[in-house]
């Protein structure tokens, strides 16, 4: 069974720094990867997703993310936070072949400080 | 259009009792799903439905936990008796299929909380 790792549980940093958050998956075969974002008293919503072609994707709201393969890896990026940035990031991972059957990591909680 | 919508969105028991929670997926979604989430972790799926059907329900607790899609439109889920341990928020997220590519849509959830 595939599991997915995120290596930072909490994130504090202040509007305008560059974020960086980890995702690994453990799984060898053709997969699609996902990122989740949830604000503060919302419900889970898709920030970007990757199913094939160009590793860099880009989603909502700034945010990418990049898949590289060799590392099991889908890190996701922004340049420049703002405040509204401050929510809980979701890694996820589906394997094509076993149908739409997500697996989450444990969650990133992101704060920005104004 | 309208997203998925889950009730009641906070649910406060006493251990040993009942409690259900129920939820309606997006219009025309066929595939809907419950997960759990504990404090601190990520969802994690505990059954999966297309239309009526339940074909996914290898993590669901089912001596205690049961669900049900009668008409293959909203869905209810039900633990009997709740423990302590059950103290968790409950999702349920649909899509159009149950192909990899399609995207899961999330309702807000339930929050339970079980004394």
């Amino acid at each position: 069974a595939q599991s997915v790792s995120q290596h930072n549980h909490h994130v504090i940093l202040s509007e305008a720094a560059s974020l960086e958050l980890g995702c690994n998956y453990s799984y060898g075969g053709t997969v699609n990867l996902f990122w989740y974002v949830q604000y503060p008293g919302q419900h889970l919503q898709l920030l970007l997703k990757y199913f094939s072609g160009d590793p860099l994707v880009k989603g909502i709201k700034g945010f990418e993310a990049e898949f590289i393969k060799s590392k099991f890896s889908f890190n996701l990026r922004k340049p420049s936070v703002q405040w509204s940035d401050t929510a809980e990031y979701f890694c996820a991972v589906n394997v094509a072949a076993a149908g739409n059957k997500l697996t989450f990591g444990g969650g990133t909680r992101v704060l920005v400080k104004p | 259009e309208a997203g998925v919508v889950q009730s009641p969105r906070y649910k406060i028991i006493e251990k040993k009792q009942p409690v259900a929670f129920w939820c309606n997926p997006i219009s025309g979604h066929n595939t809907l799903y419950w997960y759990l989430q504990n404090l601190g972790q990520g969802p994690e799926l505990l059954i999966r439905y297309e239309n009526e059907e339940a074909v996914d329900d290898s993590q669901l607790p089912k001596d205690r936990f049961s669900a049900e899609r009668l008409k293959g439109v909203d869905s209810t889920l039900k633990i009997q008796p709740a423990e302590l341990g059950d103290s968790a928020v409950y999702l349920c997220a649909s899509s159009s299929g149950t192909v990899a590519k399609n995207i899961q849509y999330f309702g807000a959830g339930t929050r339970l909380s079980v004394l």
